[in-house]
């Protein structure tokens, strides 16, 4: 199993970002795919899943109304997009899934971004 | 909404020591508890699920254990590679961590 995102990125404040997460050794539509966020020396934490067998989202609270999360079958890859930026959105992105819903046993290597003017 | 505390919030060992972490949950959360292992620059590893089941190919110095709201990971003997940083999980929510360094 392996989960391949795409590189750094340096964005402005009030842009948008997608990051992508593409998968390899399993079959994409079984299990959720998730979005964990980590600031600098921070704890984890969550943004929300995507479940890839028909596209719906669900987003922590945090995040409600700024990251949308997809997932592409044809390719199998996952997105997650997070907008109107700012400083504190500057982390490690990464995606993650598992056999079990909330146990992540495969984690992207994470999408350092940083947010600056 | 379930917070987790974690304790100590760094733990200062020597190698061939024994490790005790702390996971506290401020509401029961039956067996679903999972621990993760990061190290500097690298994404978390799953190392314990259901409180008490090793991930695949973690090895048997890790044990974790408890239920309810007190859960513990246990490391038997420190090797130089388990000096980390060290997170609980449950559903959405992760702990603060707790730093394992070399004394």
């Amino acid at each position: 199993v392996q989960l391949l995102q795409s590189g750094a990125d340096m964005k402005k404040p009030g842009a948008t970002v997608k990051i992508s997460c593409k998968v390899s050794g399993y079959s994409f539509t079984d299990q959720y795919m998730h979005w964990i966020k980590q600031a600098p020396g921070k704890t984890l934490e969550w943004m929300g899943l995507v479940d890839p067998k028909d596209g719906e989202p669900i987003y922590a609270e945090e995040f409600q109304g700024r990251v949308t999360l997809t997932a592409d079958t044809s390719t199998d890859t996952a997105y997650m997009e997070l907008s109107s930026l700012r400083s504190e959105d500057t982390a490690i992105y990464y995606c993650a899934t598992g056999y079990s819903t909330f146990f992540f046993d495969y984690w992207g290597q994470g999408t350092l971004l940083t947010v600056s003017s | 909404e379930t917070v987790l505390t974690q304790s100590p919030a760094t733990l200062s060992l020597s190698p061939g020591e024994r490790a005790t972490l702390s996971c506290r949950a401020s509401q029961s959360v039956g067996s679903y508890l999972a621990w993760y292992q990061q190290k500097p620059g690298q994404a978390p590893r799953l190392l314990i699920y259901d409180a008490s089941i090793r991930a695949t190919g973690i090895p048997a110095r890790f044990t974790g254990s408890g239920s309810g709201t007190d859960f513990t990971l246990t490391i038997s003997s420190l090797e130089p590679e388990d000096f980390a940083v060290y997170y609980c999980q449950q559903r959405e929510k992760f702990g603060p961590g707790t730093k394992v360094d070399i004394k």
